[in-house]
């Protein structure tokens, strides 16, 4: 039963492709996340949906889009990848958009060659 | 400067060491303060909460410092399995929402 799930696990593409993570949450929270990590394993926050209505978009480029169908399911799309796209996305989830506990998924492998 | 910094180690110790990890934070308006745990090549996971009296969870000991904005973990009697890089974590009022302020991680290596 798991809690946070990603797919795909892995992803290597070339440069310039259109990709998606999915991320699906069985734990019933209203709160979502997306979170990369770089290869200095610095983990940052991108986006962040609370019953399905962006409450967080850092400063990152517009070639990602987070699309949010319901509140247990929140994808990231990329257009148009660069190689300084390749990290480790997490997702994660809380009860709420103020609840300091999250809970992480596996993680997504991007390499982009 | 970084928001949340930490020592990033390692921290080569042997089986039944005692080691202690510190954090510093920038932002005043921290309201929370966490110790999460990643092993290689998994997701980061709650390892503790750190109170202001500071708290402790069978051999980890979490304290808090907000006039200094400064946090520990410390590890007693260290078991091979406590090997893993040690993320200090604040949540943050910014921009108009609540957000986890992640270190760049402390690793730890017990040795036998």
């Amino acid at each position: 039963d798991t809690a946070v799930s990603q797919t795909p696990k892995y992803l290597v593409t070339q440069m310039g492709n259109d990709k998606s993570i999915k991320c699906e949450q069985n734990l019933g929270h209203d709160t979502m996340y997306w979170y990369k990590q770089d290869s200095k394993k610095f983990l940052k926050i991108m986006f962040s949906y609370n019953n399905k209505e962006l409450i967080i978009n850092e400063t990152v480029p517009n070639r990602f889009s987070p699309k949010s169908p319901d509140k247990a399911h929140l994808n990231l799309h990329i257009n148009s990848l660069e190689l300084g796209d390749s990290a480790v996305y997490f997702c994660a989830s809380s009860p709420g958009e103020r609840t300091d506990t999250q809970y992480f998924g596996p993680g997504t492998r991007l390499t982009v060659l | 400067r970084k928001e949340v910094e930490q020592d990033p180690g390692p921290f080569n110790v042997p089986e039944g060491a005692t080691v202690a990890f510190n954090c510093t934070y920038s932002n005043s308006a921290s309201q929370s303060f966490f110790w999460y745990r990643q092993d290689c090549r998994k997701e980061p996971k709650l390892l503790m909460s750190v109170y202001s009296s500071g708290n402790e969870d069978g051999r980890f000991t979490a304290q808090l410092n907000r006039a200094s904005q400064y946090i520990s973990l410390l590890i007693r009697d260290s078991k091979l399995s406590d090997s893993a890089t040690y993320l200090c974590v604040v949540n943050a009022w910014m921009d108009s929402s609540y957000k986890l302020i992640f270190g760049s991680g402390t690793r730890l290596l017990v040795r036998p």
